[in-house]
């Protein structure tokens, strides 16, 4: 089982519309959350930590269920320039990142 | 402020042929990171650097890859032979440390083609 799963999509959304992506992680011990965005052919860029009481930035919104293990994002009146790939983060102490392999968003016009 | 800066961005080699890629991060960040991203794949780490120890290297292929960051700053990765399956994206990342460990700052990745 990998340590970070992520549905790939692709999602594919009208603009405006509202999304969510989950993202479940395996191991109990894990610290620090994040999502990520990557565009098609660039790096991966820190979208938004993720935090227990939930946290908004904007139109984006991310929640944190310890007991559940997963992690969600929604984004609220999806824009064009939203799609991406959404890459689930997670650390364990001090280890490097744990990447998701990241679920495909479009938006359409 | 600059960014992490790689090289070079694109390689296209032969199978069994050396090579090495080069990472500058971002002034004063302490970690540096080398990861392989593979097509359709998250990120996975190759190995992390605090200054010039490598701390972490339990991901790297050691008996093709190697990496080395003298003085704590610049870090090159290396794979000799090179072989098919070592295509991917090669991302270097630094961080500054302490509380902002885990904040990552990505270069633009050294995209490897073995032929």
């Amino acid at each position: 089982r990998k340590e970070v799963e992520q549905d790939p999509g692709p999602f594919n959304v009208p603009e405006g519309a509202t999304v969510a992506f989950n993202c479940t992680y395996s191991n109990s011990a894990s610290q620090s959350f994040f999502w990520y965005r990557q565009d098609c052919r660039k790096e991966p860029k820190l979208l938004m930590s993720v935090y227990s009481s939930g946290n908004e930035d904007g139109r984006f919104t991310a929640q944190l269920n310890r007991a559940s293990q997963y992690i969600s994002l929604l984004i609220r009146d999806s824009k064009l320039s939203d799609s991406a790939t959404y890459l689930c983060v997670v650390t364990t102490g001090r280890r490097a990142l744990t990447f998701g392999s990241g679920t495909r968003l479009q938006v359409q016009p | 402020e600059a960014g992490v800066v790689q090289s070079p961005r694109y390689k296209i080699i032969e199978k069994k042929q050396p090579v090495a890629f080069w990472c500058n991060p971002i002034s004063g960040h302490n970690t540096l990171y080398w990861y392989r991203q593979n097509l359709g794949q998250g990120p996975e780490l190759l190995i992390r650097y605090e200054n010039e120890e490598a701390v972490d290297d339990s991901q790297l292929p050691k008996d093709r890859f190697s990496a080395e960051r003298l003085k704590g700053v610049d870090s090159t990765l290396k794979i000799q032979p090179a072989e098919l399956g070592d295509s991917a994206v090669y991302l270097c990342a630094s961080s500054p440390g302490g509380r902002a460990l885990n904040e990552q700052f990505f270069g633009p990745g050294t995209r490897l083609t073995v032929l």
